[in-house]
């Protein structure tokens, strides 16, 4: 079965520091991967997705994310986070059947001002 | 536009009860899937309805069921309600042809 791991459960950074939230994945074939950010008492928002081509993707509030098909990843990045960066962000990957999103546990990104 | 809506946002039920969750799609949406995020876990798959039918179910007992319906709102039904069943109960919403998935805010259920 496929499945999704998040290496970082909480991550604590000062405002301007770099960020990067691991994330691999289980399925070997093709795949469609998503970040989702849940800011505190807000949905799940969508962050990014990599469905082909160009293995850098550009999603809003400046992150980015990178797929590297050998090593599983889909890494998450953002050059200098902001308090308003704190949140629970989760990785996903679309099942085979495209019907369902499998989530990793999600790392809480605490920002300090 | 208004985004997925779900109802009620906080339910809390005695164990062995039943409870009926509901979900409006995003407009213009015609798919709908449910998933469970138990505290400090991500969300996992509950099923997803398409044309009113069950198109695809995730690892979830009997006890959990749901109905999408013409207008394409749909709901979750759980039987037998255990403790271990309190959960944030997300609904999702997408277009057939497309792989996006919008999320509402979710039903906390608290069982007792």
């Amino acid at each position: 079965a496929q499945s999704v791991s998040q290496h970082n459960h909480h991550v604590i950074l000062s405002e301007a520091a770099s960020l990067e939230l691991g994330c691999n994945y289980s399925y070997g074939g093709t795949v469609n991967l998503f970040w989702y950010v849940q800011y505190p008492g807000q949905h799940l928002q969508l962050l990014l997705k990599y469905f082909s081509g160009d293995p850098l993707v550009k999603g809003i509030k400046g992150f980015e994310a990178e797929f590297i098909k050998s090593k599983f990843s889909f890494n998450l990045r953002k050059p200098s986070v902001q308090w308003s960066d704190t949140a629970e962000y989760f990785c996903a990957v679309e099942n085979q059947a495209g019907t369902a999103l499998i989530f990793g546990k999600g790392t809480t990104l605490s920002v300090s001002s | 536009d208004a985004g997925v809506t779900q109802s009620p946002t906080h339910l809390i039920k005695t164990r062995g009860q039943q409870v009926t969750l509901r979900c409006s799609p995003k407009s213009g949406h015609d798919t709908v899937s449910w998933y469970q995020q138990a505290l400090g876990q991500g969300p996992q798959f509950i099923f997803q309805y398409y044309e009113e039918e069950e198109r695809q179910r995730g690892n979830f007992p009997d006890r959990f069921s749901g109905h999408q319906f013409p207008n394409y709102s749909s709901e979750l039904n759980v039987n037998a309600l255990l403790l271990g069943d309190s959960a944030l109960y997300l609904c999702a919403s997408s277009l057939q042809a497309d792989y996006e998935q919008y999320f509402g805010p979710g039903t906390r259920l608290t069982v007792t």
